[in-house]
Parts: C-alpha cells; structure tokens; sequence
C-alpha cells in the first residue's frame, strides 16, 4: 500500500513571497489533515478535510493560508504572502474515516520543510 | 497552560536499558491515547494507541494510561540504537463537532539509544 505523498519535500522562500504544497493520500481515505511542525515542537493542526469538504480549520492562518481539496483526494495548501514565522515542516496526513476503528491512527507523509528568509 | 506536556528531553541511554516516557494532560475529555515516533526528516508514524486507562503491550512497548491522574506513559525495553527518534505523545476526545477526530500532540521527545 503506498503511503501518504508529498511535494516538494524542501521549498526555501523570500519573505511575502507564495508558496504552495501538494498531497496525495491514501487511497481510500476520506479524512485529510494538514499540520503544522515547527522544530522543537509537536504537529499543529492547521485543517481538516472530511472528502472535499473542510470540517476544521479554526487554526489556520486565514489572511494568509488557504487549501483544497478537489474531488475529495489531492489536496493542496498555500501560503501567501510568506511570513518569517511560517518557517516550519507542513506534515500532511490521512485516515479512513475521521473515527476509522481499529487502524484509525492517522497516517503522515514525509512532509515539506518551509524555510522563509 | 497547554492541553498535554511532554518533557522534550533529550534522553540518552545505552543500548538494552528500558525507557519511559510521558506526557500529562489537562483536558478530562481526552478519552484516545497514541504514541507516534517520529525519525529524523520523516512524518511521525504510529506505534501505540489505547482507549481509557489500562495498560497494552506490543513486543518491546507497553502503553500504560491513568486517567485518574491524566497521566500517560510509554516504555521501551531492551531499547534499542533503531530505536532512537522523537517519540510523540498524541490524544483526543470522543467529542463531536468541527473537533471531532482532532488530534493533540505533546511536543516531543528526543531519544537516543548509543550502543
């Protein structure tokens, strides 16, 4: 079974410029989750995607990030204009369903590492 | 105060010793409890996960929870240098809503095992 993708895996931006994120789940799964790890930290929640409808995104930064998720598989997040601040790993994860019994852990991909200087 | 604490370490252990690691938490509703490990430049994967207070094993790691005390804890035996990677405490609630299915993370532990 091939595991969550994500593209690129390093991306290093100015400040206020724009960036953007892509993800392929699972096949399969119908939740999508993006984070937020910044280093020394645990994983934020930034959104989530129940098929192609967000059910969660009181913690995105919405002046500045935005996301997609077409069709109910990829998903893409984007950040603009950039901030010093957004430096950090965006972890993109999916689950089967948002309560999945048994194998309900939420599968995570290698993630993207933002640099902003 | 944040929602679950995790001393970030780091730990360093020689190989074969047993570890523990924890996390505490403030939010009673909490009913899910999970370990990730998370090896250097990867995602976090899953390692453990148990419902309410108890214990479970898995080879070499056992799961313990004390809801009473909003206490997890996680143990390494016979630890191993593979087993060296920042290992993440993660919880949540059987609440519905827009929070349903939503994780929390503790900030991580970095362990080494050198042998």
């Amino acid at each position: 079974e091939a595991g969550v993708a994500q593209s690129p895996r390093y991306k290093i931006i100015e400040k206020r410029q724009s960036v953007a994120f892509w993800c392929n789940p699972i096949s399969g799964h119908a939740t999508l989750y993006w984070y937020q790890q910044i280093l020394g930290q645990g994983p934020k929640l930034l959104i989530q995607f129940q098929n192609n409808g967000v059910v969660d995104d009181s913690q995105l930064p919405k002046d500045r990030f935005s996301a997609e998720r077409l069709k109910g598989v990829d998903s893409t997040l984007k950040i603009q204009p950039a901030k010093l601040e957004d430096s950090a790993v965006y972890l993109c994860a999916s689950s089967l369903a948002r309560f999945s019994g048994g194998a309900w852990g939420q599968y995570f991909g290698p993630g993207t590492r933002l640099t902003v200087l | 105060q944040k929602e679950v604490e995790q001393d970030p370490g780091p730990l360093s252990v020689p190989e074969g010793a047993i570890v523990s690691l924890n996390c505490t938490y403030s939010n009673s509703a909490f009913q899910y409890f999970m370990w990730y490990r998370q090896y250097s430049r990867k995602g976090p994967e899953l390692l453990m996960y148990t419902y309410s207070s108890g214990n479970k094993e898995d080879g070499r790691f056992t799961a313990q929870v004390d809801k009473s005390s909003k206490y997890i804890s996680l143990f390494i035996r016979d630890s191993q240098p593979s087993d060296s990677a920042t290992y993440l405490c993660a919880m949540r609630s059987n609440a519905g809503g827009t929070s349903y299915g939503k994780l929390t993370f503790g900030q991580g532990t970095i362990l080494t095992v050198h042998p």
